[in-house]
């Protein structure tokens, strides 16, 4: 079955770094675009970015444009998020999720169980 | 495009109808229109895709359906593992979004 497991978040100062990994099981990673999507304490669900099969289209939130790079190492079935210069309003539960198709412009159908990331100074 | 659920919180008994709402703020093309359940503690999970096509494995006391702007999922007979929060998403356009949720609670 799909696994979908989060790790590198933790408390961080504003304005530094900090760089997530999802790592993936169960289907052939390679044929499917993923994405992040956030969710802040107590509150909804916001779509952070996404990457193709291939890694050739990416998009992005314009609350994280410029800031966020999403990549993916197809033989090490991984995906990544960089976020840089991070901000208070940057705090939440990170997830994963595994586009239906390779694209990326369908719904998220397997989801990791997030990772929370929490930035205060 | 925005979406606005309706209402913000169900108070509901097991056994009981449940109907939310999603209204969005321009047309969703081809129907492409999720719903998402989420318990406290657990990522959200697919229910309903395509605006009425049930996800595997999810039972059919849950069904989807409307077009254009305005969306319902409707849940048959509330069991008691049915009490979470549910969000509907569209994927027509980029950036994907999310409604605010609904919450269905135990009356």
């Amino acid at each position: 079955q799909v696994q979908l497991v989060e790790s590198g978040g933790g408390v961080v100062q504003p304005g530094r770094s900090l760089r997530l990994s999802c790592a993936a099981s169960g289907f052939t990673f390679s044929t499917y675009a993923m994405h992040w999507v956030r969710q802040a304490p107590g509150k909804g669900l916001e779509w952070v970015a996404l990457i193709s099969y291939d890694g050739s289209n990416k998009d992005y939130a314009d609350s994280v444009k410029g800031r966020f790079t999403i990549s993916r190492d197809n033989s090490k079935k991984k995906l990544y998020l960089q976020m840089n210069s991070l901000r208070a309003e940057d705090t939440a539960v990170y997830y994963c999720a595994k586009d239906r198709w390779g694209s990326g412009y369908y719904y998220f159908d397997d989801w990791g169980q997030g990772t929370l990331v929490t930035v205060s100074s | 495009i925005v979406l606005t659920q309706s209402p913000g919180t169900l108070s509901l008994s097991p056994g009981e109808r449940a109907t939310l709402s999603c209204r969005a703020s321009q047309s969703v093309s081809s129907n492409y229109l999720a719903w998402y359940q989420q318990k406290p503690g657990q990522a959200p999970r697919l229910l309903i895709y395509g605006a009425s096509s049930r996800a595997t494995g999810i039972p059919d006391r849950f069904s989807g359906s409307g077009s254009g702007t305005d969306f319902t999922l409707t849940i048959s007979r509330l069991e008691p593992e049915d009490f979470a929060v549910y969000y509907c998403q569209q994927y027509t356009s980029s950036p994907k979004t999310f409604g605010q949720g609904t919450k269905v609670d135990i009356k």
